[in-house]
């Protein structure tokens, strides 16, 4: 069946850096990409999404590039703070309109 | 502006009991979806309704089960509890089909644990 691969299932940076979290996905029929946060205790919220016919959306310190040919995505964070510290997934949808998650990625801040 | 309403949020059973989960959309929405999560796990996705119907289904046994009201309203069931069940229920409401394009609201969970 379809899948996502999400990685590192773990990242950790020192506050300031930046963080990139890198999802790839199967069905080449895939034209939407949704990034969501989930903060500790509450449900995921949306940050960024992206569709195929677009390369690179930003907002603010967040950004999501996408290479269709290569059937990757990815989430880029810069000057990361502490409130950036969350487990992140990635969706792809397929042909029937159904989202297929990413395992997820704890992102650590260090002071 | 309210946001998506589950209940309970916490809720203890023991196995072989069932266990029935409530979901309220924000109003306007007409799809429902639910996922299961674990730690480590991620988000299984359960099945979405929409307009009444049932969309998509996740590879989950037949012990789980849902269903949708004419107001939007989602409930699911489990029957036959195993203690592997014990997890965070998460459900999300959008406007639309959840792979059209459309944000997905999610509520805090129901955590249930089987004893």
């Amino acid at each position: 069946g379809e899948n996502v691969e999400q990685h590192p299932s773990t990242l950790s940076v020192q506050e300031g850096d930046s963080a990139v979290i890198k999802c790839t996905y199967s069905d080449s029929a895939s034209n939407y990409f949704p990034w969501y946060k989930q903060e500790l205790g509450k449900g995921p919220q949306l940050i960024i999404d992206i569709r195929s016919n677009v390369g690179e959306k930003k907002d603010q310190r967040i950004a999501v590039t996408l290479n269709k040919t290569a059937k990757h995505f990815s989430l880029h964070i810069t000057e990361t703070q502490p409130e950036d510290s969350a487990v992140y997934f990635c969706a792809a949808s397929i042909s029937n309109y159904q989202l297929i998650w990413g395992a997820g990625t704890k992102l650590i801040i260090k002071p | 502006k309210a946001g998506v309403t589950q209940t309970p949020r916490y809720l203890i059973k023991t196995r072989g009991q069932q266990v029935t989960l409530s979901c309220s959309p924000i109003s306007g929405h007409r799809s429902v979806s639910w996922y299961q999560q674990t730690p480590g796990q991620g988000l299984q996705f359960l099945f979405e309704y929409f307009s009444e119907t049932q969309r998509n289904k996740g590879n989950f046994p037949g012990r789980f089960s849902g269903r949708q009201f004419s107001n939007s309203r989602s409930e699911m069931n489990v029957s036959t509890l195993e203690l592997g069940d014990s997890a965070l229920y998460l459900c999300a409401s959008s406007r639309d089909i959840q792979g059209q394009g459309g944000e997905l609201f999610f509520g805090e969970g129901s955590r249930l644990t089987v004893l």
